[in-house]
């Protein structure tokens, strides 16, 4: 299985400061059609996962701007150029490349 | 709007059964993937399986392979999962999410716990 390993864990951060959080995959996530389903989730307190970003860089419908995604290969990272309140939650990184599925550990953002 | 809507989770001894299901509305049910995904208490995310939109097609994670028995009806927009043999590590809240690679919306979740 296709590990992804997310850091850091936890990343604690001042409001209108940038975040970023790592995510490095054990295999490279590129798909026979030339797509890398590596895909970010952002999970606030008792709320289910949201889709923030998919296919490495997409963002989703309503996603703030300050939030990006980028990288290539096995290496892959998200941004909040600058963290608001709202943006308190657990961040997972999932690969739908290869069989079966799998996230990241994920990462805790919260607020100094 | 999309909206998935999952039911049927409770209290179980190890070893019990339980059926989830997963109403689906607002979008064409009938073409989309649709995955179950869990998160034990307090843990991350587990992919659990999915089935292709005709049915034909179903993938499990190992640890459930033989025991969870994903299915669908596309008359009701329904999912559900068959869950046999279940064991305390299989406590979790269950998601009913939609689309394959790239899982775009999800339930708001139903907790099964496994514990006599």
């Amino acid at each position: 299985d296709v590990v992804l390993t997310q850091s850091p864990l936890s990343l604690p951060v001042t409001l209108g400061q940038p975040a970023s959080i790592s995510c490095r995959s054990s295999q490279g996530l590129v798909f026979s059609d030339g797509d890398t389903f590596l895909n970010w989730f952002q999970q606030r307190p008792g709320q289910s996962p949201r889709r923030l970003i998919y296919k490495i860089s997409e963002r989703d419908s309503g996603v703030p701007d300050r939030f990006s995604g980028s990288g290539s290969g096995t290496d892959f990272t998200l941004k909040i150029s600058r963290v608001e309140a709202e943006d308190v939650g657990v961040y997972y990184c999932m690969q739908g490349t290869h069989w079966p599925w799998t996230f990241g550990q994920g990462t805790r953002v919260e607020i100094k | 709007e999309v909206q998935l809507v999952e039911s049927g989770g409770g209290l179980v001894q190890p070893g019990g059964s339980l059926r989830l299901s997963c109403a689906a509305s607002g979008f064409s049910f009938s073409i989309y993937w649709m995955n179950w995904v869990r998160q034990a208490p307090g843990k991350g995310l587990e992919w659990v399986a999915n089935i292709k939109p005709d049915g034909s097609e179903k993938y499990y994670v190992d640890s459930v392979k033989g025991r969870f028995t994903v299915s669908r009806d596309n008359t009701k927009n329904s999912l559900y999962l068959q869950m046999n043999s279940l064991r305390a590590e299989d406590t979790a809240v269950y998601y009913c999410a939609r689309d394959s690679r790239a899982i775009a919306y999800w339930g708001q979740g139903t907790l099964v716990t496994v514990s006599s």
